[in-house]
């Protein structure tokens, strides 16, 4: 499975966009990139997935460049309730689907 | 669409007792995975089960711990004779598919170990 470097963590201010990059230089040509958020005491909700290219829902925007070697999180206009973990996760389609989470990035947003 | 579910939240047990997670998943998914997480660390993935069968169970430790999703009924994860060590959050996910489908998180349960 291929291993994901994020920040560890970052800080940002209500109603700033927050980008989150995270680096998986040994990507399969079958894995999939899929982010999940963390609240404490709480249960990885997922966010977003994408292969390739560019992906958008009404939560975030996940950029993927042609080397699919890196991929971007982007949270439009962050408020209080966005401060929470951030995992990014890269799995092949078939593995049974085990995810294997990094540490994540703490992400703090400031009022 | 009820999500997936986890009882209890909250599980205190004293040393040598056993310890009993149950988790219903999500409706219509069949694919059930269950995580340990330590503070401050990133979930661990232990055990991935069908409907009663373990699929894969690499993550799961040899003594101790085993799981079961029966056909009726929830999926239970089973710790006996429970150490402080494994007091930590057991989360339990649920997918449709096994390939590339998302797996979906109930809110877990903290067991601590007294």
């Amino acid at each position: 499975l291929a291993k994901t470097t994020q920040p560890i963590s970052m800080d940002s201010y209500e109603g700033q966009e927050v980008n989150i990059t995270c680096s998986h230089n040994n990507i399969a040509t079958n894995d999939y990139i899929t982010w999940y958020q963390q609240f404490p005491s709480q249960g990885p909700r997922f966010i977003i997935q994408g292969y390739k290219t560019k992906v958008t829902n009404e939560v975030a925007s996940l950029f993927i460049p042609a080397d699919r070697k890196s991929s971007t999180l982007s949270l439009p206009r962050v408020s209080l309730s966005d401060t929470a973990v951030y995992y990014c996760l890269v799995a092949p389609s078939n593995a049974g689907n085990m995810l294997t989470f990094g540490g994540g990035t703490r992400l703090m947003v400031k009022p | 669409n009820a999500g997936v579910m986890q009882n209890p939240r909250h599980l205190v047990r004293r040393r040598g007792q056993e310890a009993r997670l149950r988790c219903s998943p999500m409706k219509g998914h069949s694919h059930v995975y269950w995580y340990r997480q330590l503070p401050e660390e990133g979930l661990k993935f232990m055990v991935y089960l069908q409907k009663e069968n373990i699929i894969d169970e690499s993550g799961m430790p040899k003594e101790r711990f085993s799981a079961e999703f029966p056909k009726e009924g929830p999926s239970i994860l089973r710790i006996q004779q429970v150490v402080r060590g494994d007091s930590a959050a057991y989360f339990c996910a649920s997918s449709g598919l096994a390939g590339g489908d998302t797996q979906y998180f109930g809110p877990g349960t903290r067991l601590t170990v007294l």
